[in-house]
């Protein structure tokens, strides 16, 4: 079956610490995309990439950091400068780029301890 | 900056009954919008693009039209069933995807 699957499900970050989520598609898509949602507002973009090797940041890229060395890959790197990190993270992908029908992973929750 | 909104917040509805959920937006240069569903504690499923060029497009019991002049669109649902409970949110793209907040819907047996 083709799709995303975004790991942990649950997350637990300690003060200073940085945590990393997965983000991984089989569908060959080029774009992927990370959002933040927090409750009772939408989902605002963090950082996206069109390409393997190439990411732009998106409306709140502070205090987080990414990487795409693999086309199928797009891990999320939570920092320590990021000091309200408790959000539902969605990562998401589309074949070209954002103007298409895009495919969202289940989601992974961090929370802080 | 585009802002999209999405009136009521939450509803709630017998089943059976025929429904209509609002997105308005503030910028009508739009080259799509999008309807996603989401379950509690999950991603987020689409049910409906359509191109900024339509009017409306239909999947099953749901129909979602859009007035980019005006800057408003409307998801039907036809005969809501318990099924259909859940988070819907509207989408628009230019060159990035803007969320509504959503509107939690609750069809009741």
């Amino acid at each position: 079956d083709g799709g995303i699957t975004q790991s942990p499900k649950y997350l637990f970050r300690k003060e200073g610490q940085n945590v990393t989520l997965s983000c991984e598609q089989n569908l060959n898509h080029d774009a992927m995309y990370w959002y933040r949602q927090d409750p009772g507002q939408g989902l605002r973009l963090i950082y996206y990439s069109q390409i393997v090797n190439d990411f732009q940041k998106g409306d709140i890229a502070e205090g987080y950091s990414v990487s795409r060395e693999k086309k199928e890959s797009f891990p999320l790197t939570v920092t320590s400068a990021q000091k309200n990190p408790t959000a539902f993270y969605l990562c998401a992908s589309t074949e070209n780029g954002p103007r298409e029908t895009q495919y969202f992973g289940p989601g992974t929750r961090l929370l802080v301890l | 900056k585009q802002e999209v909104t999405q009136i009521p917040a939450a509803l709630s509805v017998p089943e059976g009954e025929n429904l209509v959920l609002n997105c308005s937006f503030t910028d009508s240069a739009i080259y799509n919008l999008q309807w996603f569903r989401q379950d509690p504690g999950k991603g987020l499923t689409s049910l409906l693009l359509i191109q900024s060029s339509q009017r409306e497009q239909t999947s099953g019991r749901l129909n979602a039209s859009l007035d980019k002049s005006s800057g408003r669109s409307t998801l039907y649902i036809a005969a809501s069933q318990p099924g259909d409970s859940a988070t819907y949110l509207c989408a628009v793209t230019r060159n990035d995807m803007r969320f509504g907040a959503g509107t939690r819907l609750t069809v009741k047996p």
